[in-house]
């Protein structure tokens, strides 16, 4: 299966800030085949990001993926408060589905 | 708008049988397949396997002796049932939408998910 691997493991920011997180794939991942999601205490995830590039329905364009291959990456351009919480990565090229260890996003 | 609500029992003995259900609002049934999803304490997310209206079904080799999910298209309802439970089970699990046909490609993120079940295993 196809192993993923997010850095950093947590992410300690100030609102406005930038952040940039990376979701690595043991092998290549089909068709730029990934998915990113955020997930806040208590809640189930929320699709962020599919296709490594396409933003999912209602979500601010403050939000952006890129990459393909092994190498992907999540940015957020602006953190707003509610954008504190756990993002995980998923490939969906080959099955099994598999997910990424995920990356806190924490205030600083 | 396309809403999952999942039911079932939240404390098992180690050995016993997890049953779940998850029941679609909304939307088309048939479109899609509908999986099953867990998340251990503290840790990751972990696809447990999936199923269409025409019952068939996709599980993840780590599980697959050990897990049956099958539908009942007349309810729009689908349900997992894993077997001889151990303390490693103990997670949330999740019901969500995925895989799908897009643009004549089957593809496989998740998007909805239900509210999530407490699923503890303890003596």
């Amino acid at each position: 299966e196809i192993v993923l691997t997010q850095s950093p493991g947590t992410l300690s920011l100030s609102p406005g800030e930038r952040a940039t997180l990376s979701c690595r794939a043991s092998q290549s991942v089909s068709s730029s085949s990934l998915a990113w999601y955020q997930q806040k205490p208590g809640q189930a995830p929320r699709l962020l990001i599919y296709g490594a590039s396409s933003r999912a329905t209602g979500i601010p364009d403050r939000f952006s993926g890129s990459g393909s291959g092994t190498d992907f990456t999540l940015t957020i351009s602006r953190l707003e408060p509610e954008d504190f919480a756990v993002y995980y990565c998923q490939q969906y090229g080959t099955s099994p589905w598999t997910f990424g260890q995920g990356t806190k996003v924490e205030i600083k | 708008q396309v809403q999952l609500q999942q039911w079932g029992a939240g404390l098992l003995k180690p050995s016993e049988t997890l049953s779940l259900t998850c029941a679609v609002y909304g939307g088309s049934f048939t479109d899609y397949y509908w999986s099953w999803i867990r998340q251990p304490p503290g840790k990751g997310l972990e696809w447990i396997g999936e199923i269409n209206h025409s019952e068939t079904t996709n599980y993840n080799p780590s599980l697959k002796s050990r897990v049956t999910i099958s539908v009942d298209t007349s309810k729009n309802q689908f349900s997992l049932k894993l077997s001889s439970v151990t303390a490693a089970d103990t997670a949330v699990y999740y019901c969500a939408r995925g895989p799908h046909w897009f643009l004549g490609i089957r593809v496989a993120w998740f998007d909805p998910w239900g509210q999530g079940t407490q699923v503890t295993v303890s003596s």
